[in-house]
C-alpha cells in the first residue's frame, strides 16, 4: 500500500516549469511528504519534503494542499538532467527509514 | 564528502548459493536501511538498522537478513537464492534515529545481483 496516487508519466518541454501532482487523501497528521527522485542507473535522491507549509530549496518547491489531502513538486525550469522517476512518500515522523515507495511519476523532459 | 558506498556493484550468482552485499553509509551517519528494487514489485524496504540493532524489517522472508557493525557499515545476506531474487539492492544511510522530519535519505548506487 503506496498510500499515495501519483501520474505515472508526464511531459514537459526543456525550461519550461513542471508540476508533478501526489494525492494523499488517507495522511495523518504526524506524516510528512516527502519526494524522491531516480535518474536512470543510480540511486534514489532526496528532493524535497515537508509538513503543511509550502516549501523551496534549490532544487525544487512544494505546494501542499491547505487539507494536505494532496501536494504538488514544482520545478520551476526543467532541464534534461531532470528527467528521472519522482516518488511521492508520505511517512510517519519518528518512524524510521521505512520508507513506502509507489510507483512514481516517470517525468521525460523534451529538449 | 564520500556518498554511500556499496560493493559489488554487480554480481551473479546461481539459484541456490548465497550472497552478500557490503554498506558503507556516509560518515556519521548511523542509520542504515536495505531496500530491493524490481521491475515488477518497484522499491520495497528490507531492513533497517542504528546502532547495531534492527529497527524496522519489511516484509520479506527470513533467508534475507542483515547487520550493522560498531562503525555503522553494513551488510545484509540472502541465503538459498531463488531466480526472483534478481534485483537491485540499495542501501541508504541518514544521520540519526529521530524520524525524518529534519533530514534525508542519502541512497547508494546499488548492487545488481543476478541470479541464473
Amino acid at each position: 500500500d503506496a498510500k499515495t496516487t501519483q501520474p505515472n508519466s508526464m511531459e514537459s518541454n526543456e525550461e519550461e516549469p513542471v508540476h508533478l501532482p501526489c494525492n494523499h487523501s488517507t495522511i495523518s497528521g504526524t506524516d510528512y511528504i516527502h519526494w524522491y527522485r531516480q535518474l536512470p542507473s543510480q540511486g534514489p535522491e532526496y528532493v524535497i519534503h515537508g509538513l503543511t507549509s509550502n516549501v523551496n530549496n534549490r532544487m525544487a518547491s512544494l505546494a501542499i494542499a491547505e487539507d494536505r489531502k494532496s501536494s504538488t513538486l514544482i520545478l520551476h525550469r526543467a532541464t534534461l538532467r531532470d528527467a528521472a522517476v519522482y516518488y511521492c512518500i508520505r511517512h510517519r515522523d519518528n518512524y524510521g527509514q521505512n520508507f513506502v515507495f509507489g510507483p512514481g511519476t516517470r517525468l521525460s523532459v523534451l529538449p | 564528502k564520500a556518498g554511500v558506498t556499496q560493493t559489488p556493484r554487480y554480481l551473479i550468482k546461481t539459484r541456490g548459493q548465497q550472497v552478500t552485499l557490503s554498506c558503507s553509509p556516509i560518515s556519521g551517519h548511523r542509520s542504515v536501511s536495505w531496500y530491493q528494487q524490481t521491475p515488477g514489485q518497484g522499491l520495497q524496504f528490507l531492513f533497517e538498522y542504528f546502532s547495531e540493532t534492527q529497527r524496522n524489517k519489511g516484509n520479506f522472508p527470513g533467508r534475507f537478513s542483515g547487520r550493522q557493525f560498531s562503525n555503522s557499515r553494513s551488510e545484509m545476506n540472502v541465503s538459498t537464492l531463488e531466480l526472483g531474487d534478481s534485483a537491485l539492492y540499495l542501501c541508504a544511510s541518514s544521520l540519526g534515529i529521530a524520524g525524518l522530519a529534519t533530514g534525508e535519505l542519502f541512497f547508494g548506487e546499488g548492487s545488481r545481483l543476478t541470479v541464473l
